[in-house]
């Protein structure tokens, strides 16, 4: 099992530009979350899915698309980049309400 | 509505000593909480949980956490902290929403520091 990946591990963009962050689960977890990692405060949510289309929003969606069209895969879409969305994204699965994380993808947008 | 409060952004022992991480909770239901453990650049991994079963919690690397309802606490400890612990620890609450999904809230983190 390779768990949950993500790709790509680092990413540059430029204010306007728009990218997907990929994530994938091999463990038939119907449920994936979005976070983001400020420093300072903690892992915020940003959207989440209980299942193959079916999404929802967290607490932090705005700039932020997803859609989940297999029960693997989790795309996080960033319509037009903005410095504020410089983070560290991780993406997590859970089953029984243990999480399972990615290891994460650093974006810094200028 | 739920919220964690993990007192201290940065705590330091010395190897060897009690290591204590502090969690203090809300939630309007009962509630399942969690430790996890990020060691430089990379995710969360696990420590332990509560799912209202036994209020004392074992997790790995020597770790537990004792749930008091009463204080809405979840303290994390190790009796002897070792190098290799010095990572972030974040608290964790979760607690079924009104959509049907167990919506799970982060405390800001605490790094902990061991000084050899």
């Amino acid at each position: 099992n390779a768990g949950v990946t993500q790709t790509p591990k680092f990413q540059v963009l430029k204010t306007g530009q728009s990218m997907t962050l990929q994530c994938a689960q091999d463990m038939n977890h119907e449920y994936m979350s979005w976070y983001r990692q400020d420093p300072g405060m903690g892992l915020r949510l940003i959207h989440y899915s209980v299942g193959a289309g079916i999404t929802d929003q967290g607490e932090v969606p705005n700039g932020y698309n997803v859609s989940r069209s297999t029960t693997e895969d989790f795309p996080l879409r960033l319509l037009s980049a903005a410095p504020s969305q410089t983070s560290v994204y991780f993406c997590a699965s859970s089953q029984l309400n243990e999480q399972y994380f990615g290891p994460g993808t650093r974006l810094t947008v200028t | 509505a739920q919220s964690v409060t993990q007192l201290g952004s940065h705590v330091s022992v010395s190897e060897g000593a009690l290591v204590l991480l502090r969690c203090n909770y809300s939630s309007s239901v009962p509630p399942y909480l969690f430790w996890y453990v990020q060691y430089p650049n990379q995710g969360l991994q696990l420590l332990l949980k509560y799912t209202s079963a036994a209020t004392l919690v074992k997790g790995i690397n020597g770790f537990e956490a004792e749930f008091k309802k009463s204080e809405t606490s979840f303290h994390l400890t190790k009796p002897s902290a070792h190098m290799s612990d010095a990572a972030e620890y974040f608290c964790a609450v979760s607690a079924l929403n009104s959509g049907g999904y167990q919506k799970v809230t982060f405390g800001t983190g605490t790094k902990l520091q061991v000084i050899p």
